[in-house]
């Protein structure tokens, strides 16, 4: 079956650019969409089509996805960003989501 | 704006069965697809299936086939996703999610319920 893998944590200073991978098996291949949840909440999608934004999400989130890896990219990191982050894409009639990655905002 | 309105929390036997809906309010089903995510405590998120209600079609993840059932009404745009032979690893929040891509998933899932609990324990 498909995997998905992501680094447990990342830290970043507020105010500085965080990036979070996703690796897969020619994943820049298929569409790439990450997801923030906060303790006690539902997830919200951040990133779709690999590097789209929905409404209300701003502007220092982005995404790429190439080769076997996609990557959200946080720039001008806020306390607020603190989170779990996972990336999600589709397989063989499957979705699949990375294990996760907790973003701590120092 | 369509909302995902979930049923109340539940606590099962081991060994008994699981039936948690998923109501779309301030809007109906239309076309659109309703995915099953759970999470168990610390744990990620882990895709369970889909229903294409419009269509009657579902898609279940491989680990959960024959254990998971999801069924939507669409006179009530009210999906449901029933779980038969609970046990304690099947402790975890459970939450629907709208989906809009009938042969991918580049547009994610953009509306998500408030999460069910369901806690398996003798």
């Amino acid at each position: 079956s498909y995997e998905l893998t992501q680094p447990p944590s990342v830290s970043v200073s507020p105010g500085q650019t965080a990036s979070i991978t996703c690796s897969g098996d020619k994943l820049g291949d298929k569409y790439a969409c990450w997801y923030q949840q906060k303790p006690g909440q539902s997830p919200v999608l951040v990133i779709y089509q690999d590097s789209k934004r929905p409404s209300g999400i701003p502007e220092r989130f982005s995404g790429s996805n190439s080769g076997n890896t996609a990557t959200l990219t946080i720039s001008g990191t806020q306390a607020m960003d603190e989170g779990e982050y996972y990336c999600q894409a589709w397989d063989s009639n499957t979705e699949v989501f990375g294990g996760g990655t907790k973003l701590t905002v120092l | 704006q369509v909302q995902l309105v979930q049923s109340g929390a539940e606590v099962k036997k081991p060994g008994s069965s699981v039936k948690v809906s998923c109501k779309a309010s301030g809007g109906t089903f239309s076309s659109y697809i309703v995915n099953w995510v759970r999470q168990a405590p610390g744990e990620g998120l882990e895709w369970m299936g889909r229903i294409i209600p419009i269509l009657g079609i579902t898609n279940y993840a491989q680990k959960f086939q024959g254990r998971v059932t999801i069924t939507a009404d669409k006179s009530t745009s009210t999906a449901y996703m029933e779980l038969s032979s609970l046990r304690s690893e099947d402790t975890a929040v459970y939450y629907c999610a709208r989906g809009v891509d009938y042969y991918d998933s580049k547009n994610g899932m953009d509306v998500w319920g408030q999460g069910t609990t369901v806690t398996v324990s003798s």
